[in-house]
């Protein structure tokens, strides 16, 4: 079956510091690929995606790639934000719209 | 507009108790989904409605009743919960769940429900 494997938080961060949250996934055919984002009290928001391979995602600063060949999903920023502390999930969906979630990292900011 | 809206935001309810949650979407949309998420875990799928029939059922046990009254309501009926079922209930709602490529779910801000 499919899955999604991400890095344990909480990943705690100095304001402008420079961040990467690593996904991996399994799959048994082709997935597209998601970073949905979950701030305090809320529910979720898709934060960025890509549906083939070697496309990037990105959105609000945040970028991820699809790399097939290392079955990878890293989400990446250059200039974190207090603002960007929330949880963040790694997800994959095949055939019929079903998401598949990762653990979830936490993010802390700190000014 | 792009919001799901869930009310209650905050429940808290006795093991006898009958309670419902309530989710409403105005995008058109004709998928809508019942998500549980513990604390510090992934959401995990517990129901999804397409075209106002429920299609998909994660072995969810019978003190959980969804239901879809039409296309832009997604209810949650609730009786003799355990305390185990406390937990943030999400829901969500996309275009369709099938078709050849995935279409984005809008999640609401969630009901917070304690079981006492």
């Amino acid at each position: 079956g499919n899955s999604v494997t991400q890095m344990e938080g909480p990943v705690t961060l100095s304001e402008e510091a420079f961040l990467t949250i690593n996904c991996t996934y399994t799959a048994t055919g082709y997935p597209s690929l998601f970073w949905y984002v979950q701030y305090p009290g809320e529910g979720l928001q898709l934060l960025l995606k890509a549906t083939k391979a070697d496309d990037k995602g990105s959105n609000k600063g945040f970028e991820a790639t699809y790399r097939k060949e290392t079955t990878s999903f890293h989400l990446e920023k250059g200039s974190v934000q207090v603002s960007d502390s929330a949880v963040y999930f790694c997800a994959l969906s095949e055939a019929g719209n079903m998401l598949t979630f990762g653990g979830g990292t936490r993010l802390m900011v700190k000014p | 507009d792009t919001e799901v809206t869930q009310t209650p935001k905050h429940l808290v309810m006795g093991m006898t108790n009958k309670k419902s949650l309530k989710c409403e979407q105005h995008m058109g949309h004709r998928a809508m989904y019942w998500y549980k998420q513990k604390a510090k875990k992934p959401p995990e799928l517990m129901f999804v409605y397409s075209y106002e029939k429920l299609s998909i059922n994660e072995s969810v046990p019978s003190r959980f009743s969804p239901e879809c009254p039409n296309s832009s309501l997604l209810n949650l009926h609730l009786h003799a919960l355990q305390p185990e079922d406390s937990a943030l209930y999400l829901c969500a709602s996309s275009r369709e769940t099938s078709g050849y490529s995935y279409n984005e779910q809008f999640f609401g801000p969630g009901t917070r429900l304690t079981v006492l």
